[in-house]
């Protein structure tokens, strides 16, 4: 069975420090793969999403980049975190007629 | 571009009783997809249910239910005999149908605001 995982589950950082978090699947090949923020316990705004290594797409204008080096991982990094990059980060896959969704890493900037 | 409306940020029910949550959509599309996602304390994102434009039959999934109104745009999620297990924020998602290789929807979902649910004991 295909599953979806995410780390850390949590994480603290100072503004100004590096970012990195990774996404990876199992039991499927050449998913679409997607990454969400969810700031405030409200609404998932897409960020970035991929069909295939090496191709990503941007959504919206900001501090953060993804990157695909392996068919079923994908990372969200920056290089200098802002306050208000601060929420709770979901990773997810294309799977039939929906998305499913890993279990998020919730990122507090101070 | 398409957007998809939750106008009830909270909502509370009864256990055993019957709740409705609504949904409003808007798209120039006529075949898509809607999704209703939960979203518990653990803040992992379930999916509960899901509703193909083309089919007039509104999906059911044990005690969810929608009822999909597609002239309207409306597709509400009905939760009967409310557990307490059920109390989380709901998502309504909205997806176009992707068109293959040179298509550019990527599956993408677009989603409500939410709306939080409390079950009363």
């Amino acid at each position: 069975s295909q599953t979806i995982h995410q780390w850390p589950a949590t994480l603290v950082q100072p503004v100004g420090s590096p970012l990195s978090l990774e996404c990876t699947v199992e039991g499927t090949s050449n998913p679409n793969l997607y990454w969400y923020r969810q700031a405030a316990g409200r609404g998932l705004q897409l960020l970035f999403y991929s069909v295939g290594i090496g191709q990503i797409s941007s959504e919206v204008p900001q501090n953060l980049s993804a990157s695909r080096p392996q068919d079923r991982q994908f990372i969200l990094s920056s290089k200098k975190l802002l306050l208000s990059d601060s929420g709770f980060y979901l990773c997810a896959w294309k799977y039939l007629a929906g998305q499913y969704f890993g279990p998020g890493t919730r990122l507090t900037v101070t | 571009a398409q957007t998809v409306t939750q106008s009830q940020p909270e909502m509370s029910v009864q256990e055993a009783e019957t709740v409705t949550l609504s949904c409003t959509y808007d798209t120039s599309e006529s075949d898509y997809y809607l999704f209703w996602y939960k979203q518990p304390p653990s803040r992992q994102m379930i999916l509960v249910i899901r509703q193909e434009a083309y089919k007039q039959q509104n999906a059911t999934e044990n005690r969810f239910s929608v009822n999909f109104q597609k002239a309207a745009k409306s597709f509400s999620l009905k939760i009967s005999d409310s557990q307490l297990g059920d109390a989380a924020m709901y998502f309504c998602a909205y997806r176009r149908v992707s068109r293959g290789a040179g298509g550019t929807s990527y599956g993408k979902l677009t989603f409500g605001q939410g709306t939080i649910l409390t079950v009363h004991p």
